[in-house]
């Protein structure tokens, strides 16, 4: 079956270091690939996606490349700020139309905190 | 546009009971799907709703069962009610783009 594996966190850096939380999955076929974030007190929102290999999925200065080859979608941003203190989940959704619209697999998350 | 409500926010319930929760898609939306997230894990898909029919279902028992109305709104019913239920529920509904909207959830702690 499909899966998601996300780095153990949870990740601590201070305000305006560079940020990578690695994301590796399994799944047959080309599924499309998400980063989503959890703040405290909401619900998930899509921050990035990626549909096909060598995509790269940007917003809000964080990026991730779809990568086929090593079956990963590491999440990336230069300099994060206090504010960018959430979960973050990796997850897929494989490519099966319409029908898989909300059938998402995600990873466990991974706590970032980020002091001043 | 209003997005993606679920009611209620937070609740307490015994083993062996049963619990109803609701979810509002967002405006135009006819997919709905819920999921369970367990404290410090991922979510973990339960079940879709499309145009009032289940059309996939997660690693979850019977006694998991949904509902889609006519409007789109959801509920998530679920029968003898375990400790392991306790979690926190999220729908999240989707239109013809695919991308899902979630809501914030319905915490259920089961005593």
């Amino acid at each position: 079956g499909n899966s998601v594996t996300q780095m153990e966190g949870p990740v601590t850096l201070s305000e305006e270091a560079f940020l990578t939380i690695n994301c590796t999955y399994t799944a047959t076929g080309y599924p499309s690939l998400f980063w989503y974030v959890q703040y405290p007190g909401e619900g998930l929102q899509l921050l990035l996606k990626a549909t096909k290999a060598d995509d790269k999925g940007s917003n809000k200065g964080f990026e991730a490349t779809y990568r086929k080859e090593t079956t990963s979608f590491h999440l990336e941003k230069g300099s994060v700020q206090v504010s960018d203190s959430a979960v973050y989940f990796c997850a897929l959704r494989p490519n099966a139309g319409g029908t898989s619209y909300g059938k998402l697999t995600f990873g466990q998350g991974t706590i970032l905190t980020v002091h001043p | 546009e209003t997005g993606v409500t679920q009611s209620p926010t937070h609740l307490i319930k015994t083993r062996g009971q049963q619990v109803t929760l609701r979810c509002s898609s967002q405006s135009g939306h006819n997919t709905v799907s819920w999921y369970q997230q367990a404290l410090g894990q991922g979510p973990q898909f339960i079940f879709q709703y499309y145009r009032e029919e289940e059309n996939g279902r997660g690693n979850f028992p019977p006694r998991f069962s949904g509902l889609q109305f006519p409007n789109y709104s959801s509920e998530l019913n679920v029968n003898a009610l375990e400790l392991d239920d306790s979690a926190l529920y999220l729908c999240a509904s989707s239109g013809m783009t695919g991308e899902l909207f979630f809501g914030e959830g319905s915490r259920l702690t089961v005593l």
